[in-house]
C-alpha cells in the first residue's frame, strides 16, 4: 500500500518567508511524529500527535515553528519568518495504535537563503 | 538526557567483507532499538527492531545485537555489497508507548566493488 508522503519534496525559501510542509500519513495511523535533520546530522524531534491531538511539542526550536494535524489524518508543519538555521530535511514519521513502529516520509528539503 | 552515539561515522570498504557498526546509549532504561537506513535524498527504512527484553535480531544477511545493560547495539552486515551503501542510523524509544525517537548521528558507509 502507500506509505508516508510528504511534499513538497524540496523548498528554496529567502528569510523571513513563511513555509507549509505537508505529511500525509499512512491511512489509519494514529499517530504522527515530525522530525528535523540537519546536514550530517541524525533526526531530532520537534512535535507528535495522536489522532488530532498534539500531545508533545517540546522539541518545536521556536514559537516560529507551528503543527497542526485538524482532523487527525494529514498534517501540516509550519515556518514563519524562515531563518537560515531552519535549513534542513522535515522528516515525517507515522505509526499505527498496536505497534508503535513508526514509517517515515521520503522528507522535504527546506533551504532558505 | 538520552544520548546516542555511532561509531565510525564512516567507513568505507571492499565489496564481501563483513563489517560491524556500533550504536551507545546512555540511559539504559529503553523500550527498543531500532536500525534504520538512510539513502541520499530518501526517507528512513527501518532494517531491524530489537525489543529491550531482547538480545539480537536477523534479517538476511543483516544482524543487530542488543546489551542494554551497557548501552550497546551493534548491526552486522555480511558479505557487503555495493548496493548496501548507505547512511545507518541507529535509534532508541525511551519509553514505552508511542513515544519519539532518539536518533544517533549515524554511520556513513560506502561498499566498494
Amino acid at each position: 500500500g502507500a506509505g508516508v508522503s510528504q511534499s513538497p519534496r524540496y523548498k528554496v525559501a529567502k528569510r523571513g518567508q513563511d513555509v507549509a510542509l505537508r505529511c500525509d500519513p499512512i491511512s489509519g495511523h494514529v499517530s504522527l511524529f515530525w522530525y528535523q535533520q540537519a546536514l550530517g546530522q541524525g533526526p531530532e524531534f520537534l512535535t507528535y500527535f495522536q489522532n488530532e491531538a498534539q500531545l508533545d511539542k517540546s522539541g518545536l526550536p521556536s514559537d516560529r515553528f507551528f503543527a497542526e494535524r485538524p482532523e487527525g489524518s494529514v498534517s501540516t508543519l509550519k515556518i514563519q519568518r524562515t531563518q537560515q538555521e531552519d535549513s534542513a530535511v522535515y522528516l515525517c514519521a507515522s505509526s499505527p495504535a498496536y505497534t508503535y513502529e513508526q514509517y517515515f516520509g521520503p522528507g522535504t528539503r527546506l533551504t532558505v537563503t | 538526557k538520552q544520548e546516542v552515539t555511532q561509531i565510525p561515522a564512516a567507513l568505507s570498504v571492499p565489496e564481501g567483507e563483513n563489517l560491524v557498526l556500533n550504536c551507545s546509549f546512555t540511559d539504559s532504561a529503553i523500550y527498543n532499538l531500532q536500525w534504520f537506513r538512510q539513502d541520499p535524498g530518501k526517507g528512513l527504512t527501518s532494517l531491524l527492531l530489537i525489543q529491550s527484553s531482547q538480545r539480537e535480531q536477523t534479517s538476511g544477511r543483516l544482524n543487530a545485537s542488543l546489551d542494554k545493560s551497557s548501552g550497546r547495539s551493534t548491526l552486522y552486515i555480511a558479505a557487503s555489497q555495493p548496493g548496501d551503501s548507505a547512511t545507518y542510523l541507529c535509534a532508541v524509544r525511551p519509553n514505552s508507548g508511542n513515544t519519539p525517537l532518539v536518533f544517533g548521528k549515524g554511520t556513513r558507509l560506502s561498499v566498494i566493488a
